[in-house]
């Protein structure tokens, strides 16, 4: 399986604020999905980076709020921008549709746990 | 309609137990259901998988079983462990989409010892 690896793991920022998360797998993937978990919540789904071309956002999340990059196979990030205590949440990125499993395997990064004060 | 539920929302259960957990969707195009395990301050792991052409799927102490005409699927677990201590997700796909996954709310699974 895929190893997935986030950064930053956790983060407290000021409100107004924006900060960057990286996601990095250790192998090339088809697709890879950013997720948001509010405590001892399910995940939502924010979008989904597509390399080369603008991300593709589900309802209730714009791109001027969750700029999305996704420069090769490897690697995405995601930026909560004009940040507020709403924003407060556990981050995770996926990826799947790597040539070592199932198209539809999904693998987890561990997710950055963001403070917004 | 595209929502997955799951229930119960927590589960308490004695080492040695069985734990099961249930699932239900109404979207018939889903044709991937996995399981996921996650433990606190870790990302959601794959746990098993079952596509709809079977009815049942086991590793080990897990087992999926799969009832497509009332279109419900269930997690068992055999033996259940303190280890196991948890929060389970079911989810559901479409085969040949962008593999997008929808969660179900999650179950909170405790085995005491």
């Amino acid at each position: 399986s895929a190893v997935i690896s986030q950064k930053p793991s956790r983060d407290i920022c000021q409100r107004g604020t924006s900060l960057t998360i990286q996601c990095q797998v250790d192998s090339q993937v088809t697709m890879m999905f950013w997720y948001r978990q509010q405590p001892g919540q399910s995940l939502t789904l924010i979008a989904t980076a597509n390399q080369g071309s603008e991300a593709t956002y589900e309802s209730g999340f714009v791109i001027d709020k969750f700029p999305i990059s996704r420069p090769n196979l490897t690697f995405s990030t995601l930026t909560v921008s004009n940040m507020s205590p709403e924003d407060s949440s556990i981050y995770l990125c996926s990826g799947s549709g790597a040539i070592w499993g199932s198209y539809n395997e999904q693998f987890f990064g561990p997710g950055t746990r963001l403070t917004v004060l | 309609q595209q929502q997955v539920k799951q229930s119960p929302q927590s589960l308490i259960v004695q080492k040695g137990g069985i734990s099961i957990i249930n699932c239900a969707y109404e979207n018939t195009a889903f044709d991937y259901f996995p399981w996921y395990q996650q433990f606190p301050g870790k990302g959601p792991a794959l746990l098993i998988a079952i596509r709809p052409d079977v009815s049942e799927k086991k590793e080990g102490r897990f087992t999926i079983s799969f009832n497509k005409s009332a279109k419900q699927f269930s997690l068992h677990i055999m033996d259940s462990q303190p280890g196991d201590s948890a929060t389970y997700f079911c989810a559901a796909s479409i085969l040949g989409s962008a593999r997008q996954l929808t969660f179900g709310s999650g179950t909170q699974l405790t085995v005491l010892p």
